[in-house]
């Protein structure tokens, strides 16, 4: 069984730009979550999406957007990218109802 | 809202010694799920436990066990026989997957 797909790996963006992560969940798999890791802040949380719906949201701004299709696939994108916003941005799919969560490697993201 | 603390930023524990790593969540839920995880330096987030709070045993795994008390909003990991592998950020969390700031483990050969 495959696990948790986060794309690309590595990004390095410049400030103003916009850009947009993917993360291909479990298979069979619903919900996707996705957290901002930065040095000394722990994990934050950003949104969740349940089939295709956001069904919780963290304390982001409006630049944080996210989107899941049809076959639980989910993306992410922030906009006029801030200096900031440079972090590790995790994904993380679960089983709705058992709880778990399985994560994918992340995606570093550098603002310049 | 759930919030969950970890007290601890840096624990250290010598090879093959105990550690207790500390968290604290509320909730206003009387059912949910309580997980620790592990992190390495290669930054993937790995599985260590999980517990289940209508299950009143505490859970398990290996070297890895919990000290699970409901009442008092309190689930610690302790490590028992601690391996080099061992050190890495340790986070606590809770379903919904809301993660304390984590703990960083080293241990020393």
């Amino acid at each position: 069984k495959a696990g948790v797909t986060q794309t690309p790996r590595y990004l390095i963006k410049t400030r103003g730009q916009q850009v947009t992560l993917s993360c291909s969940p479990i298979s069979g798999h619903r919900s996707v979550s996705w957290y901002q890791q930065t040095p000394g802040q722990g994990l934050q949380f950003l949104f969740e999406y349940f089939s295709e719906t956001q069904r919780n949201k963290g304390n982001f701004p409006g630049r944080f957007s996210g989107r899941q299709f049809s076959n639980s696939r989910s993306e992410m994108n922030v906009s006029t990218l801030e200096l900031g916003d440079s972090a590790l941005y995790l994904c993380a799919s679960t089983q709705q109802g058992l709880g778990e969560a399985f994560f994918g490697q992340g995606t570093r993201l550098t603002v310049v | 809202a759930q919030t969950v603390t970890q007290s601890q930023p840096e624990m250290s524990v010598q090879e093959a010694e105990t550690v207790t790593l500390s968290c604290t969540y509320d909730t206003s839920e009387s059912d949910y799920y309580l997980f620790w995880y592990k992190q390495p330096p290669s930054r993937q987030m790995i599985l260590v436990i999980r517990q289940e709070a209508y299950k009143q045993q505490n859970a398990t795994e290996n070297r890895f066990s919990v000290n699970f008390q409901k009442a008092a909003k309190s689930f610690s990991l302790k490590i028992s026989d601690s391996q080099l592998g061992d050190a890495a950020m340790y986070f606590c969390a809770m379903w919904e997957m809301r993660f304390g700031a984590g703990t960083r483990l080293t241990v020393k050969p």
